[in-house]
């Protein structure tokens, strides 16, 4: 079974620059999760979808960030524009569904150095 | 307010040896826990979860975790430590209504031959 596939693995832009993650959930995973990991922390959720629509995004700074998954399936997280906090790694993750029992799984992450 | 706490920044441990790495949790309701491990520039990777039933969980390679409701705890343990072990293990919280999962700060396991 193929796992969550996110790229670019890797992204350096200067500040106030745009800039856009993509994220590939496994199939059949209805839920999908967009994840900060700031250096010496624990992912924060930033976004949770289920199939298409969105069920959390109370922690999305939304004047910056937005993301979207048009058909329940593949999902973008956008930053626009960037600013030097912003540096951080950005996990994707998915699970079968919202149920508390669910574990989810992660993909690499996009390590982004906003400079 | 659910909130998770490693207290631990680093463990160190010798080959061969026991380990624990330890968590506390806060959290309305029923608490749904829950163990992951990071290597390096890797995702995290799912260890084990404790959902109901047995207070002690058993979870991929050789993990274990045991949860203890008066404590408020779920440590995480394994009888014999490997150098593979060395990694980033977090500890996750959400409560039975579904809520989100919410991350400790980590816990830098490093195993010395």
């Amino acid at each position: 079974e193929a796992g969550v596939a996110q790229s670019p693995r890797y992204k350096i832009i200067e500040k106030r620059q745009s800039v856009a993650f993509w994220c590939n959930p496994i199939s059949g995973h209805a839920t999908l999760y967009w994840y900060q990991q700031i250096l010496g922390q624990g992912p924060k959720l930033l976004i949770q979808f289920q199939n298409n629509g969105v069920v959390d995004d109370s922690q999305l700074p939304k004047d910056r960030f937005s993301a979207e998954r048009l058909k329940g399936v593949d999902s973008t997280l956008k930053i626009q524009p960037a600013k030097l906090e912003d540096s951080a790694v950005y996990l994707c993750a998915s699970s079968l569904g919202t149920g508390a029992h669910n574990e989810q799984f992660f993909g690499p992450g996009t390590r982004l150095t906003v400079l | 307010a659910q909130s998770v706490a490693q207290p631990e920044d680093q463990v160190n441990v010798a080959e061969g040896n026991p380990l624990t790495v330890k968590c506390t949790y806060s959290v309305s309701g029923n608490p749904y826990l829950f163990w992951y491990v990071q290597y390096p520039n890797r995702g995290l990777q799912f260890l084990l979860k404790y959902i109901t039933g047995d207070n002690l969980v058993k979870g991929s390679y050789g993990f274990e975790a045991e949860f203890n409701k008066s404590q408020t705890s779920f440590h995480l343990k394994k009888p014999s430590a490997l150098v593979s072990d060395s990694a980033l293990y977090f500890c996750a919280v959400k409560n039975n209504q579904g809520g989100k999962l919410i991350f400790g700060q980590g816990t830098e396991l490093s195993v010395k031959p």
